[in-house]
């Protein structure tokens, strides 16, 4: 059975810092993982799409690598704004599986 | 693209009640799927659909019902509501579970049973 964890569970750094978010799962035959940010009461925002074929996507100040071998991914912040404070989750779907969802990193960036 | 959404927004239901949760999506997406989320417990699959007139339970599936008439939409059904179904609840969609297929999520709706 899929399992995804992600530390650290909370997060905080002062503005303009570069942050690391790390998602693991332990089942590495994935179709694909991907990264969300939640702001609280609200839904689920798809940030960056990995595919199992890939190793790595990038959107703006965001980029997520995926290391299958080793069942990691990370997502990587740069230059982190107070805006980007959420809960970021990541989720991860094997071979015609269900998708599984880590726990959440909830960030705090301050000014 | 209104994309996923869902209706209502928020609820509240006595003990013993039904409802049913709406979810509809503009994306001719085949998969379409609930989820609840509580604190602690993270996000947990309730049910799913990979097409219209095709559904399957997921992890926490009791108390629950949907069924797919049609590929947009996807309804949620609490029978007899149950304090312990209090919780906010989550519709998605994508084109599948394959390879590429990225998940969109509806804004939720949030269901407190007393």
């Amino acid at each position: 059975k899929q399992e995804v964890t992600q530390i650290p569970a909370a997060l905080s750094v002062p503005e303009g810092e570069n942050l690391v978010l790390n998602c693991s799962f332990t089942d590495s035959a994935i179709y694909n993982l991907q990264w969300f940010r939640q702001d609280p009461g609200k839904g689920l925002t798809s940030l960056l799409l990995i595919q199992s074929s890939q190793r790595e996507q990038t959107s703006g100040r965001l980029n997520a690598s995926l290391d299958k071998s080793s069942g990691r991914s990370t997502l990587y912040i740069a230059a982190s704004q107070p805006g980007d404070s959420a809960t970021y989750l990541c989720a991860v779907n094997n071979y015609g599986q269900n998708f599984v969802f880590g726990p959440g990193t909830r960030l705090s960036v301050l000014p | 693209n209104a994309g996923v959404t869902q209706t209502p927004k928020f609820q509240v239901l006595k003990t013993g009640q039904s409802m049913t949760l709406q979810c509809a999506q503009d994306m001719n997406h085949e998969y379409m799927s609930w989820y609840r989320q509580d604190p602690g417990m993270g996000l947990r699959l309730i049910h799913y659909s990979v097409g219209a007139g095709i559904t399957d339970q997921g992890e926490v599936p009791n108390g629950y019902n949907v069924s797919r008439s049609t590929t947009e939409d996807f309804p949620l059904r609490l029978l007899s509501a149950a304090p312990s179904q209090t919780s906010v609840y989550f519709c998605a969609s994508s084109y599948g579970l394959a390879e590429g297929n990225e998940q969109f999520f509806g804004p939720g709706t949030r269901l407190t049973v007393l």
